[in-house]
This record gives C-alpha cells, sequence and structure tokens, in this order.
C-alpha cells in the first residue's frame, strides 16, 4: 500500500505565506490522484478545504489554495490568520479507488 | 445542507464486532452524485480510510481492514452502517461517517463518535 508523506510540523508568521506538501510513495502525485485536503482543529472533526487537486468548497476561505508543485501535491495558506492553526491532512486515491491519508501537517501561527 | 451523524456503542470488548450506523439527514443517501463512507483516528494520530459505498451497493474496502470490515447501505432509513469484527485495542478511535464526493474523499463530516475496546 502507497505510503503519503507530509511535513510532521511548520510554523508561519500572521499575515505570512506557508506551502504544505503531499508526496506519494509510488511515483509522482497527478490530478489523477484527486487530491483532497482537510483542516482539524483539537476535539473538532477534520474539515474538508479542498478536493481534485484545487477545488474549493463554498465554506473554504479564500486564502487556501490547492495545486501541484512539482511531484506533489500542495496547500498555500497565503495571509494566515491565528485562527488557521490547526492540524492538516491531505488523501490521495489509488488504483481501485483506495484513498491514503497522509500523516498530517500540525501548523503553528506564531 | 447534508448533515450525518454517527451512532453507536463506546464501549467494545476485545474479539467483539463493533456495530456504528451513520443517520443522514436532508439528503438522499440513494443520490447518484456521491458516495458514503467511514473513516477512524486513533487517540491522538491521524485519519485511516476504512470503506466507501455506493447506493448501486458496489463496496470498496483499506486493503489492511478487509478481511474484517463490512460495510452497508439502508435506503428505507437513509442510513448506512459500519461492522468490523475482531476488535482489539489497536482499533481504540473515533469513527467518523462521512459524505464522499466519488469513491475518492469526503466532503461533508460527521461528528465522529469515540469507540473504546476494553474489557
Amino acid at each position: 500500500q502507497a505510503v503519503v508523506t507530509q511535513e510532521p510540523s511548520l510554523t508561519v508568521s500572521p499575515g505570512g505565506t506557508v506551502t504544505l506538501t503531499c508526496d506519494s510513495s509510488i511515483g509522482a502525485v497527478t490530478d489523477g490522484h484527486y487530491p483532497y485536503w482537510f483542516q482539524q482543529k483539537p476535539g473538532q472533526a477534520p474539515r474538508t478545504l479542498i478536493f481534485d487537486t484545487s477545488h474549493k468548497h463554498p465554506w473554504t476561505p479564500a486564502r487556501f489554495s490547492g495545486s501541484l508543485l512539482g511531484d506533489k501535491a500542495a496547500l498555500t495558506l497565503s495571509g494566515a490568520q491565528p485562527e488557521d492553526e490547526a492540524d492538516y491532512y491531505c488523501l490521495l486515491s489509488y488504483t481501485g479507488a483506495r484513498p491514503v491519508f497522509g500523516g498530517g501537517t500540525k501548523l503553528t501561527v506564531l | 445542507q447534508v448533515q450525518v451523524q454517527e451512532s453507536g456503542p463506546g464501549l467494545v470488548k476485545p474479539s467483539e464486532t463493533l456495530s456504528l450506523t451513520c443517520t443522514v439527514s436532508d439528503y438522499s443517501i440513494s443520490n447518484s452524485d456521491h458516495h458514503w463512507g467511514w473513516i477512524r483516528q486513533s487517540p491522538g494520530k491521524g485519519l485511516e480510510w476504512i470503506a466507501t459505498i455506493y447506493y448501486t451497493g458496489k463496496t470498496y474496502y483499506n486493503p489492511s481492514l478487509k478481511s474484517r470490515v463490512t460495510i452497508s447501505l439502508d435506503t428505507s432509513k437513509n442510513q448506512f452502517s459500519l461492522k468490523l469484527s475482531s476488535m482489539t485495542a489497536a482499533d481504540t478511535a473515533v469513527y467518523y461517517c462521512a459524505r464522499f464526493l466519488g469513491p475518492t474523499g469526503p466532503d461533508y463530516w460527521g461528528p465522529g463518535t469515540l469507540v473504546t475496546v476494553s474489557s
């Protein structure tokens, strides 16, 4: 089974920009992996921010964007706010529609 | 707006079978636009996809859990369910049900239910 890797932790200054990445152990990440990004705050269920690489839900703040960056999926936060401090997970779908989550990135806004 | 809500026992004994139900509100699980699935999160750990089902009954299972998992639909009640057999302490987790955009990932999540495996 594929392993999906994310940065364990990142720090961003308020108002700053940070990029989180999502890597696959089996080749480059492409649109065919339908990358998703989720935000999870302590004690809460995850919330879906991005689907299919770059598509946003109505509730996704405009400061979040998804893309492919080199061989990885990426989530960019531009203009970080204190409320963006959370855990972020990516999800990639592999052959046979079997999604695999990344280990998560703990984002600190400081 | 669609809502999903998990229900089931908070405590399960080792070797027993866990049964969880997800009740879907304000959206029909028979709608062909979406799938339905389960995800879990062990305490302090990351997320793990368990299984997904489509209204036709087509199912997808995590290979690491497939031998112990069954996902099913009850369209008359607008619910779907999860059964996980031979529970061990390693299965202690918060279990989430969710609506899936396709078989690829979830959009709406339930609040989650903590299941503890202990004698």
